[in-house]
């Protein structure tokens, strides 16, 4: 069965930094793209950073780009999201998602969500 | 404002059947499969359909996609209580190198 479990979240204030995690088991990790996905309060999904199987592509949303870094730790099944000048708009619920193959693209899709984890950014 | 375009509410009583429409553009729904995710209260997003229209193993046959130049929609037949969720579809987007979603549409049972 596959498991995703994000950890990491929290109150934080503007401009500071949070690192996000995502455990996963149930399939091989290495195999697989990951995704950040995010939901604000009340509001609808915003695909955030997508990371091929090796790490050699990456992409990010615009809102997001040069303030967030994603990662991932093979050998510790493990998927990061370094976020950093944080601001109130990044306040949301945070998704990692399991790609259906090796590139974050539109040779995949988004299969397996974990339960999120929040982030609320404020003074 | 969300580049997929769905409408923010619909409904339906048990057993009825609802459609939810996606509206796209050539750089995304026109050129890249549609995605369908369900959303129950409280929870995280499950998918529903994949590649414009298939169902993962699990998801009953009651849900159906499908999928015109720009456009996408899902169908829900023998609408059941339970079904009352929020309802994302989501596509690659060539333009931006991004996958995009719909804003979402609320689904009530009556």
């Amino acid at each position: 069965e596959v498991q995703l479990v994000e950890s990491g979240g929290g109150l934080v204030q503007p401009g500071r930094s949070l690192r996000l995690s995502c455990a996963a088991s149930g399939f091989t990790f290495d195999d697989y793209a990951m995704h950040w996905v995010r939901q604000a309060p009340g509001k609808g999904l915003e695909w955030v950073s997508g990371i091929s199987w090796n790490s050699g592509s990456i992409g990010y949303a615009d809102s997001v780009k040069g303030r967030f870094t994603i990662s991932r730790d093979n050998a510790k099944n493990s998927l990061y999201l370094q976020m950093n000048s944080l601001r109130a708009e990044d306040t949301a619920l945070y998704y990692c998602a399991k790609g259906s193959r090796g590139y974050y693209d539109s040779s995949g899709y988004l299969d397996y969500w974990g339960q999120g984890t929040l982030v609320t950014v404020s003074s | 404002q969300s580049v997929l375009t769905q409408p923010p509410s619909a409904s339906g009583t048990p057993g009825q059947r609802v459609t939810i429409s996606c509206s796209g553009s050539s750089s995304n729904i026109g050129s890249n499969y549609v995605y369908w995710y369900q959303q129950l209260p409280g929870t995280a997003p499950k998918l529903l359909i994949y590649r414009n229209n298939q169902r993962p193993s699990g998801v009953p046959d009651r849900f159906s996609g499908s999928k015109s130049g720009t456009s996408a929609s899902l169908a829900i037949s023998g609408l059941r209580s339970e079904d009352e969720a929020d309802y994302y579809c989501a596509a690659w987007d060539d333009s931006l190198s991004n996958w995009v979603f719909g804003g979402g549409t609320k689904l009530t049972v009556l």
